[in-house]
């Protein structure tokens, strides 16, 4: 299994729709899970931190499901600012991501009007 | 503004020169992190400082590449003899490293480096 995958996507969705994306990563001993955000040329901008089972903030909504190592993040209502790529990320190694972070390839979102 | 800054926000230099770029960590933070990124990628880790120490170094980063943190506030990424594979968005991140278990970091906007 590699590091982190992501379905590249782009995942063309119509505003007002809910979407979800899934991630898979290999690290059993990771601890945090994080989805970013980027914008075409952009920086990544820190989305949602993933600690337990889930977290939900808005119309976001991150769940971890540990036994399946898989991470997802669901986005409700769908607005076109949220077209843009997400980034799923892993702790390097172990941990909190102290050490540095591995990065998926990320997951293109166009939301249409 | 108070998040990470990196300059220059762009370089095109010509294959074989050096170039250096600099980043400035929010202020508090204690750890300071390069990556780089090419085109459909997400950004790979090259190398990590707590404080003034290098703690790590990607086998990315070849021997033409060094960094430092001389005061452990600013960092600077050189690379040496560019070539056109060096090509990429150089991307500084910090965090604050202490108690905790969980490590969130924070990006500036990045250089984006243009070796023809």
């Amino acid at each position: 299994r590699k590091e982190v995958e992501q379905d590249p996507g782009p995942f063309n969705v119509p505003e007002g729709a809910t979407v979800a994306f899934n991630c898979t990563y290999s690290n059993s001993a990771s601890q945090s899970f994080f989805w970013y955000r980027q914008d075409c040329r952009k920086e990544p901008k820190l989305l949602m931190s993933v600690y337990s089972s889930g977290n939900e903030d808005g119309r976001f909504t991150a769940q971890l499901n540990r036994a399946s190592q898989y991470i997802s993040l669901l986005i409700r209502d769908s607005k076109l600012s949220d077209s843009a790529t997400y980034l799923c990320v892993v702790p390097r190694h172990s941990g909190g991501g102290a050490d540095g972070l591995t990065f998926g390839k990320g997951t293109h979102l166009i939301i249409q009007p | 503004d108070t998040g990470v800054s990196q300059n220059p926000r762009h370089k095109i230099t010509k294959r074989g020169q050096n170039v250096t770029f600099r980043c400035d960590p929010i202020s508090e933070h204690n750890r300071l992190y390069w990556y780089r990124q090419t085109l459909g990628q997400g950004p790979e880790f090259l190398t990590y400082f707590q404080n003034e120490a290098q703690l790590e170094k990607s086998r990315l980063l070849s021997d033409r590449f060094s960094a430092e943190r001389p005061k452990g506030s600013f960092s600077t990424l050189e690379i040496q003899r560019t070539e056109q594979g060096d090509s990429a968005m150089y991307l500084c991140a910090s965090s604050s490293y202490g108690q905790g278990v969980h490590y969130e970091q924070y990006f500036g906007p990045g250089t984006r480096l243009t070796v023809t």
